[in-house]
């Protein structure tokens, strides 16, 4: 059973318009992530969290703002969606320290913006 | 920064022949990185298929090898025979014990033809 999942899987969206993109996690993972990956790019961390309640911007948070409402719950959120955000999405879980480095991802959503 | 580069896809191979996706990192802030590969299969998310947090071992699966080489600051992914069940786009990834984030190259898709 998948332990990371992500709706929706794809996205039509207009420029300007408000996108919504949601992440559940049955890992009981305190750490929780938010990439991007676009062609001629390795994943880029957009937005992180330690926990619930907390958010901690990645390398590329230009545009998007993000959400940690509980311990199983991400949801990155694109307010004003632009063209330049067309991209793949993928979350991911993760427990570091204690030797368990591992992140676990979901199967991605395809957001499209015209 | 830190930064991994690997080689550029596509990559397309035969089945039954070897492979090599190089991988070089560059961990100016992580003293002691650790390495992984991690594997996208058509329609899934990503996954790990190894890692190695020491340098000079080498990590396998799935008859996939790579050797952390701290001198050349490399990861190199081989696989002496592939199969066609292979094809998926492979990513290079570098982080730390207690990592924050991990440091993904650009990903190499690869073809295998019967």
């Amino acid at each position: 059973e998948a332990a990371v999942t992500q709706s929706p899987r794809n996205k039509v969206a207009v420029t300007g318009g408000k996108v919504t993109l949601s992440c559940n996690q049955t890992n009981n993972h305190n750490n929780m992530y938010w990439y991007r990956q676009d062609t001629g790019h390795g994943l880029r961390l957009i937005h992180y969290s330690y926990g619930a309640g907390s958010t901690e911007k990645g390398d590329i948070p230009d545009g998007y703002k993000a959400s940690r409402p509980s311990q199983e719950n991400f949801s990155l959120i694109l307010e004003l969606a632009t063209p330049s955000q067309t991209s793949v999405y993928f979350c991911a879980s993760g427990e570091p320290g204690l030797g368990e480095d591992t992140q676990y991802f979901g199967p991605g959503t395809r957001l499209l913006v015209l | 920064g830190d930064s991994v580069t690997q080689t550029e896809g596509p990559v397309t191979v035969s089945e039954s022949e070897s492979l090599i996706i190089n991988c070089t990192y560059s961990a100016t802030s992580i003293a002691y990185p650790n390495l992984f590969w991690y594997v996208r299969y058509p329609g899934e998310g990503l996954q790990l298929l190894l890692k190695v947090i020491t340098a000079g071992q080498k990590g396998s699966s799935r008859g996939f090898e790579a050797t952390y080489n701290k001198e050349t600051t490399s990861f190199h992914l081989q696989k002496a025979s592939v199969q066609e069940s292979d094809s998926a786009v492979y990513y290079c990834a570098l982080g730390e014990s207690n990592y924050n984030v991990l440091y993904f190259g650009s990903g190499t898709k690869l073809t295998v033809e019967p």
